[in-house]
């Protein structure tokens, strides 16, 4: 069965602190890892999509990685605004079109 | 706002009560997929749509859940007698055929049972 596990559960950082966040993963051959933010009360924002060990991607302050057994979402000088539960979900290569999420890292960023 | 839309934002609603929410999928997105997000935990899969079929249920989607899309456009999914269990965030969320294609979320129907 997939799982996803995430940690920290939570992390709280000072501004302009910055830190990674973990994702392992267990699949049965992977179709795409996704990465989501999610604030208090909404839906997950889409942020990046990886598909093979070694793929990297980069939006401001955000760069995800991927090796075969985790992917790392790196924060570069987080701000305040950063601050939200980050959500990490593995969609397999087993037939399923389910992603399937791990329970996410919370993050704080204090100004 | 061309996103996954979802309605009502917010029901409360007594228990043994049928609820529906409703879902319009971004434009053009042929594939439709119904999460649920209790607190603390990230979303987990309920069921998925290929234009009006059907395609995937979650052993999570007992009996008193059913989920349509006719015409292959919006979707309903209802709760019916419903339990102080089912409480929950019911997310929405659209993509198109590919697999691995960037999945959409809604902002999500919050559902209080009392």
């Amino acid at each position: 069965e997939d799982q996803v596990t995430q940690s920290p559960e939570a992390l709280r950082l000072q501004e302009g602190e910055s830190s990674s966040l973990n994702c392992s993963y267990t699949v049965s051959g992977l179709r795409g890892l996704f990465w989501y933010r999610q604030d208090p009360g909404k839906g997950p924002e889409f942020l990046f999509t990886l598909y093979s060990a070694g793929e990297e991607k980069e939006k401001e302050r955000l760069k995800a990685t991927l090796t075969k057994k985790e992917s790392f979402l790196h924060i570069t000088a987080p701000k305040p605004e950063d601050s939200a539960t980050y959500l990490c979900a593995v969609l397999s290569q087993g037939g399923s079109e389910k992603l399937v999420f791990g329970k996410g890292t919370k993050l704080t960023v204090n100004p | 706002d061309t996103g996954v839309s979802q309605d009502p934002r917010h029901k409360i609603t007594k228990r043994g009560q049928n609820v529906t929410f409703r879902c319009d999928p971004i434009s053009e997105h042929n594939r439709l997929y119904w999460y649920r997000q209790t607190l603390g935990q990230g979303p987990e899969f309920l069921t998925y749509f290929q234009n009006e079929a059907q395609l995937e249920k979650s052993r999570l989607l007992s009996d008193r859940f059913s989920a349509e899309r006719p015409k292959g456009s919006f979707s309903t999914l209802e709760i019916q007698r419903t339990e102080q269990g089912d409480s929950a965030m019911y997310l929405c969320a659209s993509t198109n055929e590919g697999g691995g294609n960037t999945i959409y979320f809604g902002e999500g129907s919050w559902l209080t049972v009392v």
